[in-house]
Parts: C-alpha cells; sequence; structure tokens
C-alpha cells in the first residue's frame, strides 16, 4: 500500500539552527512526493515537490531530495527562522487511477523556533 | 492567491446530533473538493473525493451514510456528520482543486475541529 512515515515532534530548535524532518514513504507505483506547511491559524500550503527519483524540491530555503533507493524524502534547511514555526506534512500522491488527485500524509510534525 | 474557507472552525455538539461542515472555495472554481480527517497524533487521512454534480467516492472503511458529502455547486462541499458520537471527535480538513491530476494545486481549508459530547 502507501503511506508516509515522519519523524515525530515536536521539534525545538534555536534561530539559526540546522533543520531536518525525516520521511519515508512505501509506495505501490511512482509516486509525487511533497511538503506541506500549516502556519498556526492557515490552512495547509504546499511547501515543496518532487516529481521523479533524485529530484530535488526547494522553496524559502528548504530541500529535500526524492531518494528512491532510501524510499525518502527528508526536509531540510541550514538556518531556521522564527517564523519557519510551523506544522510540515510530508505526503506523497499519483497522477492516474483511481489514486487520482489524492493525497497520503504523514503525521505532521511541530517545529517551534525560538530566537 | 486561491482561497479556501471553512466553517465552522470549531464545533461542540451533543452525541445523537447532525453536524455540517462547509467547504467554499472563494475566487476558484473547485471541480474536485478533499475531506480529510485527522486525529491526535496521527496522519491526515482521506475520507472521500468529490466531484461537482456526481456522487462522492469514499475511501475504504468510511461510511457513506455517516459522512455525507454534497458538492451541488463548483465552489461549495459540505460534509454532514449524522449522528454523531463522541468517537466522531476529530479535525476535519477540505481542499479544492481547478485541475484533474495532483499537479493542479491544491488548496486547503483551515479545519474544523467537531467535538462531540
Amino acid at each position: 500500500g502507501n503511506s508516509v512515515t515522519q519523524m515525530e515532534g515536536p521539534v525545538t530548535l534555536s534561530e539559526e539552527a540546522f533543520l531536518t524532518i525525516n520521511c519515508t514513504y512505501t509506495a505501490t507505483g511512482y509516486p509525487s512526493l511533497f511538503w506541506y506547511v500549516q502556519y498556526p491559524g492557515e490552512g495547509l500550503q504546499l511547501l515543496l515537490k518532487a516529481t521523479k527519483a533524485d529530484d530535488k524540491g526547494s522553496n524559502k530555503g528548504f530541500e529535500a531530495t526524492y531518494r528512491k533507493e532510501t524510499t525518502s524524502f527528508h526536509l531540510e534547511k541550514g538556518s531556521v527562522q522564527v517564523s519557519d514555526s510551523a506544522v510540515y506534512f510530508c505526503a506523497l500522491g499519483y497522477d492516474r487511477g483511481s489514486t487520482l488527485g489524492r493525497l497520503y500524509f504523514g503525521r505532521g510534525t511541530q517545529l517551534t523556533v525560538w530566537p | 492567491g486561491a482561497v479556501v474557507s471553512q466553517h465552522p472552525s470549531w464545533v461542540i455538539c451533543k452525541s445523537g446530533t447532525s453536524v455540517k461542515i462547509e467547504c467554499r472555495s472563494l475566487d476558484f472554481q473547485a471541480t474536485t473538493m478533499f475531506w480529510y480527517r485527522q486525529f491526535p497524533k496521527q496522519s491526515l487521512m482521506l475520507m472521500a473525493t468529490s466531484n461537482e454534480g456526481s456522487k462522492a467516492t469514499y475511501e475504504q472503511g468510511v461510511e457513506k451514510d455517516k459522512f455525507l458529502i454534497n458538492h451541488a455547486s463548483l465552489t461549495l462541499s459540505t460534509l454532514t456528520v449524522t449522528s454523531a458520537h463522541p468517537e466522531d471527535s476529530s479535525f476535519y480538513i477540505c481542499s479544492a482543486t481547478t485541475g484533474a491530476t495532483y499537479n493542479s494545486p491544491l488548496h486547503f481549508g483551515n479545519g474544523t475541529r467537531l467535538t462531540v459530547t
């Protein structure tokens, strides 16, 4: 089946620290992988995505590389800011068949950054 | 940018009553809407996929008679939790898209916290 496993939070960091949030997946085909972010009081927003193996998605200083050999899509940022405090969701999805448009989410990881 | 409004943001109801949650796309036409629920410390689970003008497609294990989904227009989908029980207490989130593939942007509502007493 399809599933996504994220590291459990919460994650608490000081400003300018390095961030890694682990994400691994199980898939029946060749999915695309996503990271979504939910800031306090807002809906989920797409942060970045990668559509095939070895692709790197990046946005706002965040990066994640689609690693098929390790079935991983870890989220990284070299220097976090207080404004990065949010819940981060890893997800996978397909573009065909019965799973068209559907996303499989991880449980989310709460990140808190202190000044 | 595209906005999805979900209402109410939280609701408390008594066991046995029904609760309706609305999901509106404010500035775009949503051909497809998705309904998710999230239990504490668990994944966001897809409940159903709703296409405008047709019956919703429910995920395995989701009771369609209990979770009624209506997508009567291109800007509104509703989820009604019928005869709610405490185990239905959860966080419900909708998302909407204009396109036919996952590559089309998905826009999420802020979610609804349902507590059944």
